[in-house]
């Protein structure tokens, strides 16, 4: 089945750890997008991929990076995970044009 | 500020009954409306649209009801099951070629037996 896939479904890193989150997707879309979602609160844009072209949010901070390496994949970097960084991660893919977009399980990040 | 609201965190229905979980926006540039469907551990999954041309759409227990000039949509689950215990996020997007979607902060509904 096609389908969006993160990885790890549960990362703990420390304080001030650079930590790695993982999209792959078997859909063929061009547009990847992550999302943070903390507790009760919407699931808020970071960045997007349209293609290889990155689209970064106003208001995502510096500390959050992100690479597409190719279609399949997306990545996304905390530099210095603070505290206030703990949250789910969700990445989403879409195709071009179409504003339905699929996600996967999401990766719910600890920071201690 | 939220450009889409859900004002009702959580709600709590009858099986057999109807559900109504509510959402309202603020922006008039939203065209497209969607709602998605989120189980605990799991990613949103995609439960059903409506444009802004239409005022209604239908897919088998699941409407969705626009109403443009109070800018206020509302999905309807008739009848309501079980399984149909989760969030239900609102998302609005304005159709830029981006297709960004603004996500509302969710209603937890529980249908009980």
């Amino acid at each position: 089945d096609a389908m969006v896939i993160q990885n790890p479904r549960y990362q703990v890193t420390q304080f001030g750890k650079p930590v790695t989150l993982s999209c792959s997707q078997t859909l063929n879309h061009n547009v990847m997008y992550w999302y943070q979602q903390k507790s009760s609160q919407a699931p808020k844009l970071l960045f997007h991929y349209y293609d290889k072209d990155f689209n970064n949010e106003a208001d995502t901070p510096d500390n959050f990076q992100s690479r597409r390496p190719n279609t399949s994949f997306c990545f996304l970097d905390i530099r210095s995970p603070g505290l206030g960084d703990a949250a789910m991660y969700l990445c989403a893919t879409s195709r071009a044009g179409l504003t339905k977009q699929f996600f996967g399980p999401g990766t719910r990040l600890t920071v201690l | 500020d939220q450009q889409v609201k859900q004002n009702s965190p959580s709600l709590s229905v009858q099986e057999g009954r109807i559900s109504i979980l509510n959402c309202d926006y603020t922006n008039s540039m939203f065209d497209y409306f969607l709602w998605y469907k989120k189980y605990p551990a799991e990613g949103p999954t995609f439960l059903i649209s409506i444009s802004s041309i239409k005022d209604k759409n239908e897919d088998g227990r699941f409407t969705v009801f626009l109403n443009k000039s109070a800018k206020h949509l509302s999905l309807h689950i008739v009848p309501s099951q079980p399984g149909d215990s989760a969030v239900y996020f609102c998302a609005a997007s304005d159709g830029g070629s981006q297709g960004n979607l603004i996500f509302g902060k969710g209603t937890k509904l529980s249908v009980k037996p």
